[in-house]
């Protein structure tokens, strides 16, 4: 049972450079979310797709984009990194966004901006 | 603003003992209170949840207890072991919409054997 899978795990970036991570689940989920983990502020969701075809912003959305490439595959863009992005991502997945459904998590990308 | 206010950030407790980390919502809309834990290198795993139609719930060592009107909740981890240390988040969900689940700002439980 892979779950949710992330690549890459780690990555170490220059300002400016752009990059793209990479989400896949293989459970069916219809929701899909980012969200970026920093000490002392817990999670914070960056963008989220209720369903394929579809996404919104969440909390934290400012410099990053998205794309909902089907129904397994949520990808996070960051176009110009800037070192405020250095930070752990987390996707995650669940059948459908509401109450009830706990989300699935991938084990996230570590990222540095230097 | 947090949407769900947890504390405290660190908590140490030795083999056996209690843990007990607490979390606070203003929103009444909520109606779904997930835990979370969540070893290093990780991602948030779900622990337990609670409904806010029951004051408690209990699975193994965990139990969740639920205030209502104080809009607080709170988990207990009994005999604590030292394979419980991570950190735990809890969290908050809304009926409606796909967006709607808020996280505490986490505590790192280390227990000592």
């Amino acid at each position: 049972n892979a779950g949710v899978t992330q690549t890459p795990k780690f990555q170490v970036l220059k300002t400016g450079q752009s990059m793209t991570l990479q989400c896949a689940q293989d459970m069916n989920h219809n929701s899909m979310y980012w969200y970026r983990q920093d000490p002392g502020m817990g999670l914070r969701l960056i963008y989220y797709s209720a369903s394929e075809g579809t996404t919104d912003k969440g909390e934290v959305p400012n410099g990053y984009n998205v794309s909902r490439l089907n129904k397994r595959e949520f990808s996070l863009r960051l176009e110009s990194a800037a070192p405020s992005q250095t930070s752990v991502y987390f996707c995650a997945s669940r059948p459908w966004g509401g109450s009830n459904q706990p989300q699935h998590f991938g084990d996230g990308t570590r990222l540095s901006i230097l | 603003q947090q949407q769900v206010k947890q504390s405290p950030q660190s908590l140490i407790v030795q083999k056996g003992g209690i843990s007990i980390i607490n979390c606070a919502y203003e929103n009444t809309a909520f109606d779904y209170f997930p835990w979370y834990q969540q070893f290093p290198g990780k991602g948030p795993a779900l622990l337990i949840a609670i409904r806010p139609d029951v004051s408690e719930k209990k699975e193994g060592r965990f139990t969740i207890s639920f205030n209502k009107s104080a809009k607080q909740f709170s988990l207990h981890i009994m005999d604590s072991q030292p394979g419980d240390s991570a950190t735990y988040f809890c969290a908050a969900e809304g009926r409606r919409g796909a967006n709607n689940l808020f996280f505490g700002t986490g505590t790192r439980l280390t227990v000592i054997p």
